[in-house]
């Protein structure tokens, strides 16, 4: 059965500070994984996704990389801005569950001015 | 120029009742679903359609109905309400069931059962 796991569940940085978000999954059998965002009262926005043969993925500031034999993967925000604060989940796609989705519980970030 | 949008966003009722929440795309994708996020912001599918045509229950309580009249709409009836069934769900649909593509979320309903 596929768990995924996000490490920390919430995170407090001030303005400008790198930071890292940890997802863990116990199934490397998976098509690929997601990065959403969550803002509060709101639905959520993908951010990266990584197919399962790729190391990493780039947006702006926001880098993932995925490490499927570990099963785990990494969100690498640069240069945090107030804008970021979001709760940031993480959801794998599993190998023949076609576009059914596991999430974890994800990351609650507040970026401090 | 929503893109997938759910009504309503707020669903307040008596234990025992019957509610709908309806969930509309306008993307022209194929594949539209239903999420739960309970209390622990725990995020877990309950169904997904293809075409109109049910692909994915997940275990869900035979009192949840989803109803596709149309592969732009995925409408989600519930049956004699329950405390437990108190969350947050959220529809979504992808391009389709079969090419590993993003799924786009409405803003969810946040359902109180009393």
């Amino acid at each position: 059965k596929q768990e995924v796991t996000q490490i920390p569940a919430a995170l407090s940085v001030p303005e400008g500070e790198n930071l890292v978000l940890n997802c863990s999954f116990t199934d490397s059998a998976i098509y690929n994984l997601q990065w959403f965002r969550q803002d509060p009262g709101k639905g959520l926005t993908s951010l990266l996704l990584i197919q399962s043969s790729q190391r990493e993925q780039t947006s702006g500031r926001l880098n993932a990389s995925l490490d499927k034999s570990s099963g785990r993967s990494t969100l690498y925000i640069a240069a945090s801005q107030p804008g970021d604060s979001a709760t940031y989940l993480c959801a794998v796609h599993p190998y023949l569950r076609a576009n059914n989705l596991f999430f974890g519980t994800g990351t609650r970030l507040t970026v401090i001015p | 120029d929503t893109a997938v949008s759910q009504t309503p966003k707020y669903l307040v009722t008596q234990m025992g009742n019957d509610k709908s929440i309806k969930c509309e795309q306008n993307l022209g994708h194929d594949t539209m679903y239903w999420y739960k996020q309970d209390s622990k912001k725990f995020l877990k599918i309950m169904f997904s359609y293809n075409n109109k045509e049910l692909i994915i229950n997940e275990t869900v309580p035979n009192r949840f109905s989803p109803k596709s009249p149309d592969k732009a709409h995925l409408n989600l009836h519930i049956n004699s309400l329950e405390l437990g069934d108190s969350a947050v769900y959220f529809c979504a649909s992808s391009q389709d069931w079969h090419i590993q593509e993003t799924q786009y979320f409405g803003p969810g309903t946040r359902l109180l059962v009393l």
